[in-house]
C-alpha cells in the first residue's frame, strides 16, 4: 500500500528566508503527488501537482516542488518566505485503485514564520 | 461562485445520536471523498464516490455511512457505532480520472459532548 511521510512536524523560520519542507513516499509505479495548504479551521488548498514530464514543478504563492524518483521525495521549495505562508502543509500522493483516484495524505507539517 | 459547501461548520452530538453532515458542489464532478482530520494524523479517507447511486469504503469507513443520490450532494452520517467522533470533516471532489486535482469544502467541526 502506498503511505507518505513528512519527517518534520513543525517548522520554524524566519520571514525572508528560504524554505524546504520534505516528503517522502512509497508507492510501486510512478505515483500522482501533490502538496496542499491549509490555515488554521479550514479546508486545503492546492499549491501544485507532479503528475509527468518534467520533474520540476512550479505552483501557486511562489511554491516549487521537486520529484525525485530515485529518492522517493518530492520537496516543497520557497525561496523567500512572508507571514502568511504560516499554515500547515500536506504531501499527498494519488493513487487509481480499480478505476478510482485515492489520496493518501502525510501527517502535515506545521509552518511558524518569525520576524 | 462554484465550490463545495459544507454544512454545519460546528456540530455538537451527544453521545448515541447519529449526526449528519452536508456537502453540496455545483463544480459538476463526478467524484467525491469524505476525509476525517485528526491532530498529528493528516487526513484519513472515510468514503468516496466515483458516480451516482455508487460509493466505496475508504480506509476508515466503520461508524459511517454515506449516500450518493445526487450528483451535487455526498452526506457523510456519523453513526453512533463511530468510538472516537470527534474530529474534523472535509468533503472534496473531483473531475474523474487519475491526476485531477481534488477540491476541499471548508470543513466541519464535530464534538461530542
Amino acid at each position: 500500500a502506498q503511505s507518505v511521510t513528512q519527517p518534520d512536524i513543525h517548522i520554524t523560520v524566519s520571514e525572508g528566508a528560504s524554505l524546504e519542507l520534505r516528503c517522502n513516499y512509497s508507492y510501486g509505479a510512478t505515483p500522482y503527488l501533490f502538496w496542499y495548504v491549509q490555515s488554521p479551521g479550514q479546508g486545503l488548498q492546492l499549491l501544485l501537482k507532479y503528475f509527468s514530464g518534467d520533474t520540476l514543478v512550479q505552483g501557486i504563492k511562489g511554491f516549487e516542488a521537486e520529484f525525485k524518483r530515485s529518492q522517493s521525495s518530492f520537496n516543497l521549495r520557497k525561496p523567500s518566505v512572508h507571514w502568511s505562508d504560516a499554515a500547515e502543509y500536506f504531501c499527498a500522493v494519488g493513487v487509481v485503485v480499480f478505476g478510482n483516484e485515492k489520496l493518501t495524505f502525510g501527517t502535515g507539517t506545521r509552518l511558524t514564520i518569525i520576524p | 461562485d462554484g465550490g463545495i459547501t459544507q454544512s454545519p461548520k460546528y456540530l455538537f452530538r451527544k453521545e448515541g445520536q447519529n449526526v449528519t453532515l452536508s456537502c453540496e458542489q455545483n463544480l459538476n464532478h463526478d467524484a467525491m471523498y469524505w476525509y476525517r482530520q485528526d491532530p498529528g494524523q493528516g487526513l484519513r479517507l472515510i468514503y468516496y464516490s466515483q458516480i451516482v447511486n455508487d460509493f466505496q469504503k475508504g480506509d476508515i469507513a466503520e461508524g459511517y455511512s454515506v449516500s450518493r443520490e445526487k450528483k451535487e450532494s455526498f452526506p457523510l452520517t456519523v453513526t453512533s457505532a463511530q468510538k472516537n467522533p470527534t474530529a474534523f470533516y472535509l468533503c472534496a471532489s473531483s473531475v474523474s480520472g487519475p491526476g485531477n486535482t481534488i477540491y476541499f469544502g471548508e470543513g466541519s467541526w464535530l464534538t461530542v459532548v
